[in-house]
């Protein structure tokens, strides 16, 4: 059984590009939730969603992030017009209610 | 609003020697707390965890303990090992079925050899 996939597991973008990130879940799970790491901190929920719909997204910044998790595909977190204080790790877990299990994450670095 | 705290932000013990680290929430509405163990560079590793109408829980050389009343959780590591040196971070959950985790700051453990 595959673990939680995420890709690229490394973005360069230059201000004012889009990011796109993709996290599929492990078979089975049907929960997907989005976090951000700065360097050196701890992990910050952003989104938490089911198939086709958006559970719980106080965590998200007002303006250019959205996320969505399709019926069919990955879950894609999409970050537009990118700016330097976006850099960080995101990590995605799944989970088939409860425990949630972490993707390696996508490292997005903003020049 | 949701918070959780974790102290110490560093700790330094010997190989063989006992690690303890300690958390606080503080919505009484949590029930689920999930300890995960971070290596550099890599993803949050589940290492265990513990629901609310459970007092503790143990897992070879790891046990969590949660104080309902006070609002407080443990990790304890028992004869540490180089293997265990890493960041690790706890965790709150008001659904045990599922639900945000707010992490606390983490805490960078070294087990010297």
């Amino acid at each position: 059984n595959a673990g939680v996939m995420q890709n690229p597991r490394h973005l360069v973008r230059r201000r004012g590009q889009e990011a796109r990130l993709r996290c599929s879940p492990m078979k089975g799970h049907s929960h997907v939730y989005w976090y951000r790491q700065l360097p050196e901190e701890g992990l910050k929920f952003m989104v938490y969603l089911q198939k086709e719909n958006i559970i719980d997204e106080s965590g998200m910044p007002k303006e250019r992030f959205s996320a969505e998790f399709p019926k069919e595909g990955p879950s894609i977190l999409r970050i537009q017009q990118v700016v330097r204080g976006d850099s960080a790790a995101y990590f995605c877990a799944s989970s088939p209610l409860g425990e949630q299990y972490f993707g390696p994450g996508t490292r997005l670095t903003v020049t | 609003g949701e918070n959780v705290e974790q102290h110490p932000s560093t700790l330094s013990v010997q190989e063989g020697d006992s690690a303890v680290i300690k958390c606080t929430y503080s919505d009484s509405a949590s029930n689920y707390f999930p300890w995960y163990k971070q290596e550099l560079g890599k993803r949050p590793q589940l290492i265990i965890d513990i629901r609310s109408n459970v007092g503790e829980k143990k897992d070879q050389r790891i046990a969590v303990t949660l104080n309902k009343t006070a609002k407080h959780f443990s990790l304890h590591i028992t004869e540490t090992q180089p293997e265990d040196s890493a960041v690790y971070f706890c965790a709150a959950s008001k659904g045990n079925q599922g639900g945000k985790l707010i992490f606390g700051q983490g805490t960078e453990l070294s087990v010297k050899p």
